[in-house]
Order: structure tokens, then sequence, then C-alpha cells
């Protein structure tokens, strides 16, 4: 049974540039949701997908956006890139109307 | 709104030790509470889990931890640790009425030592 997965693992880019990342969930799962997180720093979620619905929100700027497909995979995208974007970010999923979310093991961005 | 706070940024332990990992949350409506483990250069895995019932919780790998709700707390224990178990723990909580946002805590670095 395949868990969360994510690609690519890491990715370097420069300031204004775009990126674009990618979530399988865990087999069964409907449910994806983003975190960003800082060198040092715990997890803070972005945003969650369901049913190909942005659901909730945390406080990150419209540079960030997101995309779910019918086969529940997600994309995160990040506009104008910042030296501050510079985090893992994970994906977690779960199945509608279950509290328990699993994470993949994240995407390492550097922005230069 | 939650807050998450864990008591300790880092926790050297000998090896076969015991040691316990402190969270405490504020939250002004009912919550559900996690403990995630991350080993170096990976995501995050779930420990164990309080959603409702007995307030002490058995999880992988030999973790436990006890909600008290008076306190707002949700102590992680383990009572004899092992060199793997160097890695950041993380405890976070979610809110019962609309899960999905899960707030997190900034982290306890456990070292293990021989």
């Amino acid at each position: 049974d395949a868990g969360v997965t994510q690609s690519p693992t890491h990715l370097i880019k420069t300031r204004g540039q775009q990126v674009t990342l990618r979530c399988s969930p865990k087999s069964g799962h409907d449910t994806v949701s983003w975190y960003q997180q800082a060198l040092g720093q715990g997890p803070q979620f972005i945003f969650q997908y369901y049913e190909e619905e942005e659901r909730q929100r945390g406080n990150f700027p419209d540079r960030f956006s997101g995309h779910q497909f019918p086969n529940y995979s997600s994309e995160l995208n990040v506009n104008a890139l910042l030296l501050g974007d510079s985090a893992l970010y994970l994906c977690a999923s779960s199945l509608e109307g279950s509290e328990t979310q699993y994470f993949g093991p994240g995407t390492r961005l550097l922005v230069l | 709104a939650q807050s998450v706070t864990q008591l300790d940024s880092q926790v050297p332990v000998f090896e076969e030790a015991p040691v316990e990992l402190r969270c405490n949350y504020s939250s002004s409506v009912s919550v559900y509470l996690f403990w995630y483990v991350q080993y170096p250069n990976q995501g995050l895995q779930l420990l164990l889990k309080y959603l409702s019932g007995s307030t002490l919780v058995k999880g992988i790998n030999g973790f436990e931890a006890e909600f008290n709700k008076s306190q707002t707390s949700f102590h992680l224990r383990k009572p004899s640790v092992h060199i793997s178990d160097t890695a950041e723990y993380f405890c976070a909580v979610t809110r019962t009425d609309s899960w999905g946002k899960l707030q997190f805590g900034a982290g306890t670095q456990v070292v293990v030592t021989p």
C-alpha cells in the first residue's frame, strides 16, 4: 500500500520564478493538505483540498495556490518566489470524515 | 484560535533512560491532539493521537501520552529510549468541529547518546 508521495524531492529556483510541487495521496484518501516547514520550525498549514475545491486556507498570500485533480492528487503552485519561501513543503492526505493526516516525505525548495 | 507550546526545544537523554516531552495547548474549542516524529531529512510520522476516551494513549515504538484537560497538556513519554529515537518531535492540535488544519508546536529535538 503506497503512502503519500511527493515530487520532486529537491528543487532550486531563483527569486521571481514560479514553482509547482506535486503530491499523490495515500491509497483511498480523498483529501489533501499542504504545509510549509521553515528550517527549525514546525509545519505551517497552507491549505486543504477536497472534491477539487479549496476547503480551508491558512495565513499565506495569494502567491500560493493549489489544485486537486479528479484522481485526488494535488499540486501546490508558488508564484513570484521570495527567498523566504525556502522551506520543506509537506503534503498530507486523509479520508474525508477522518481527523488523522498522513504525511509525505516533502519537497525541499531552495530559493536563491 | 489554537496554539501549541512545546516547552523544551532540545532534550538530551542517555540510551535506555526515560524521556518526557512536554506539550501545552490553548484553545477556545475542543481539540484533538497528536504527536508526530520527524527523522532527519524525512516527513512526519504519526506516533499517537488523542480523540476521546481514556486519557492515556499508547502509540508506536513504545511511546505513550497523557491528556490532561485541566492543565491543557499532552505530554509524551517513553520509559526507555534507543539511539534510533533521535529525531524531532512535534505536538499538534486540530479542532474537533472542523478538522483539517493542524496547528503544530515548534518541535522538540531529542538527542539520544550511548
